[in-house]
């Protein structure tokens, strides 16, 4: 069975860091692309970061640019999330999710979520 | 800045049917945009529902359905039932790497 399971939230003052972790069981980690998608109380999704097989292609959104550093460790199965000077604004729960490729179609989509780790962060 | 748009909230009677849209800012949606959609409940992850325009992940019921219509990607509900009140999510990919969400159509059926 594939599952995704997020660990490392938690309360953290502004300007703090924090380590997520996404354990991946039930598929081969490296063959697929993936993400960290955020969801601040009582707001939308909202799209973090992607990391691709390799490591070596990272795209970020603006707002954690300088701040946040994704990376993955293939052979131990997970995928991580550094998270540095944190703001208020980036109180959230954050999901880890895998990225699916439709071949035929060439078209990529989220096809597994974990349940998802919350940071608050606050003094 | 590219902003992903989607109706804050809609309302369809049982039995009914809703579209839903997801478009953007500026510009038209597009199959190489590649948009897919996911529904979710409160306190729960994401569940995973259309991509490839119409293709329906794994346990969707046949009454959720997608398209483009003019310029925005679709989700369509026909047969609304009373578990499909949720909120739904459309992602796109807006170039260069960057992927974004909208902000979500809150859906009541009543």
């Amino acid at each position: 069975e594939v599952q995704l399971v997020e660990s490392g939230g938690g309360l953290v003052q502004p300007g703090g860091s924090l380590r997520l972790s996404c354990a991946a069981s039930g598929f081969t980690l490296s063959t697929y692309w993936m993400s960290w998608v955020r969801q601040a109380p009582g707001k939308g999704l909202e799209w973090v970061a992607n990391i691709r097989q390799d490591g070596n292609s990272i795209y970020y959104v603006d707002s954690v640019k300088g701040r946040f550093t994704i990376s993955r460790d293939n052979a131990q199965n997970s995928l991580f999330l550094q998270m540095n000077s944190l703001r208020a604004e980036d109180t959230a729960v954050y999901y880890c999710a895998r990225w699916a490729y439709d071949t035929l179609a060439s078209w990529y989509y989220y096809d597994r979520w974990g349940q998802g780790t919350l940071v608050t962060v606050s003094s | 800045q590219t902003v992903v748009t989607q109706e804050p909230s809609f309302s369809v009677s049982p039995g009914g049917v809703v579209t839903l849209t997801c478009g953007l800012s500026s510009g038209s949606v597009s199959t190489t945009n590649m948009p897919s959609w996911y529904q979710q409940t409160p306190g729960q992850a994401p569940r995973t529902l259309l991509y490839n325009t119409n293709s329906r992940s794994f346990g969707v019921p046949e009454r959720f359905s997608g398209s483009i219509l003019g310029n925005k990607a679709a989700l369509t509900i026909t047969g609304a039932q009373a578990n499909d009140e949720s909120d739904y999510y459309c992602v796109i990919y807006v170039g260069s790497g960057i992927w974004a969400f909208g902000g979500g159509t809150k859906l009541t059926v009543l």
